[in-house]
């Protein structure tokens, strides 16, 4: 079944960066798109960014274009997002979800990953 | 850029009653179709519809969804005790954008 395996919770000082991991299994890695989604608490999902496993095109939300970084290993099944020039905002939960297109039925995210808690705190 | 909004911010039904969740773009264009998530303290969001009125797997033939345009609604048709949590819709314009949420809570 599909899964998405993140890192686990960071605890970072402001001005500090961050990387996150995510590890899919069961399904093929380089068939979707990967995205980056994150929830500061009490607020509703935002979009960072995603990768084309395929071919590792990235796409980032004008938001943190120039401090957030998404690649994939696709040796490994892995994505990885890392966010730079850390500040107390920044303190979130940060999930990877699988998106999916289709001309039927539009985008949307089917699975998504437990989350990593990043805390920016001096 | 595609805004969304959902009524009500909070709603207090009891179980076994019905609920209706409304989602509002600003605009219709891109991809046309909303997706809804359900979402528990501490868990991930879950995927519940998509392509506007497509149950995904798993997911209870109580919860339906419809709409078009710029109007779309998530209906639960008799509320079950673990149903009570927070909802989100999401679409697509030039890239994927969610609601604020609607928190459905016991009465």
């Amino acid at each position: 079944q599909v899964q998405l395996v993140q890192s686990g919770a960071e605890v970072k000082k402001p001005g500090a960066s961050v990387r996150v991991s995510c590890k899919a299994f069961g399904y093929t890695f380089t068939s979707f798109l990967m995205n980056w989604v994150r929830q500061a608490p009490g607020q509703r999902p935002e979009w960072m960014g995603w990768i084309n496993a395929a071919n590792g095109n990235t796409k980032y939300s004008e938001k943190f274009q120039g401090r957030v970084t998404i690649s994939r290993d696709t040796s490994a099944s892995t994505a990885y997002m890392e966010l730079s020039s850390l500040r107390s905002e920044d303190t979130a939960v940060y999930y990877c979800a699988r998106l999916v297109y289709n001309i039927l039925t539009g985008y949307y995210f089917d699975y998504w990953g437990q989350g990593a808690l990043v805390t920016v705190s001096s | 850029e595609i805004v969304l909004t959902q009524s009500p911010d909070t709603l207090s039904l009891s179980a076994g009653e019905r609920a209706t969740l409304s989602c509002r773009a600003s605009q219709s264009g891109g991809s046309g179709f909303l997706a809804w998530y359900q979402q528990k303290l501490g868990q991930a969001p879950r995927l519940l519809i998509y392509g506007t009125s497509n149950r995904a797997t798993g997911i209870p033939d109580r919860f339906s969804g419809s709409g078009s345009g710029t109007d779309f609604t998530l209906t639960i048709s008799r509320l079950e005790p673990e149903d009570f949590a927070v909802y989100y819709c999401q679409q697509y314009g030039d890239s994927p954008t969610f609601g604020p949420g609607t928190k459905l809570d016991i009465k």
